[in-house]
């Protein structure tokens, strides 16, 4: 069983509509939890950072983390074509120059 | 401010042969992470340097693979001799200071090495 786990998709849906990522761990020492977007043939770019239990809302994005159930969310409202990449989430135990572990991405598709 | 700059963006090599893919940091910025990600794979973790010291090396491959990152230039990821197994996008991160490595993150846009 991996640490992080995440649906590859791909997420396909029209534009306008409510997206929900999601990942599941399995290390209850993970913390710090990230959302990161990256586009084809491009590096990740930190899009939400939260950490332990709670939301975390930054304009059409919401970031949800569920501790004891090992489970965090990402909502994007009034989803954009320019939305369409691939979304990756991670956590680590801590905030000192500790590794990040990684979910596998979720290919998410928006289509006008 | 330029960001993470990671050369060459690919690189083909033939089995045997040496890789090295470079980074540069962030202006400021004086922690560096290489990170790989195999095709359809999120990213995994290979080792974590400040100026001249290997803090974190546990997600290094035992053989063939050394990282360094000197007083002066960039951080160089090495792979000696490398097989088709290698081939993946190669990531570089950095971070201002060791409170604020796990949010402050930056990447590059990688290094795609191809062995052929």
């Amino acid at each position: 069983q991996k640490e992080v786990e995440q649906d590859p998709g791909p997420l396909s849906v029209p534009e306008g509509a409510i997206v929900s990522l999601n990942c599941t761990y399995s290390n209850s020492a993970f913390q710090y939890f990230m959302w990161y977007r990256q586009y084809s043939r491009k590096g990740p770019e930190l899009l939400m950072y939260t950490y332990s239990s709670g939301n975390k809302e930054d304009g059409r994005f919401t970031a949800q983390v569920d501790k004891s159930s090992k489970y965090i969310s990402l909502f994007i409202r009034d989803s954009q074509p320019s939305d369409s990449a691939t979304y990756l989430c991670a956590m680590s135990e801590n905030n000192a120059g500790n590794m990040l572990t990684f979910g596998g991405g979720t290919r998410l598709m928006v289509k006008p | 401010n330029a960001g993470v700059m990671q050369n060459p963006r690919h690189l083909v090599r033939r089995r045997g042969q040496e890789a090295r893919l470079r980074c540069s940091p962030m202006k400021g910025h004086s922690h560096v992470y290489w990170y790989r990600q195999l095709p359809e794979e999120g990213l995994k973790f290979m080792v974590y340097l400040q100026k001249e010291n290997i803090i974190d090396e546990s997600g290094m491959p035992k053989e063939r693979f050394s990282a360094e990152f000197p007083k002066e230039g960039p951080s160089i990821l090495r792979i000696q001799q490398v097989v088709r197994g290698d081939s993946a996008a190669y990531f570089c991160a950095s971070s201002p200071r060791i409170g604020d490595s796990s949010y402050g993150y930056t990447f590059g846009s990688g290094t795609r090495l191809t062995v052929v």
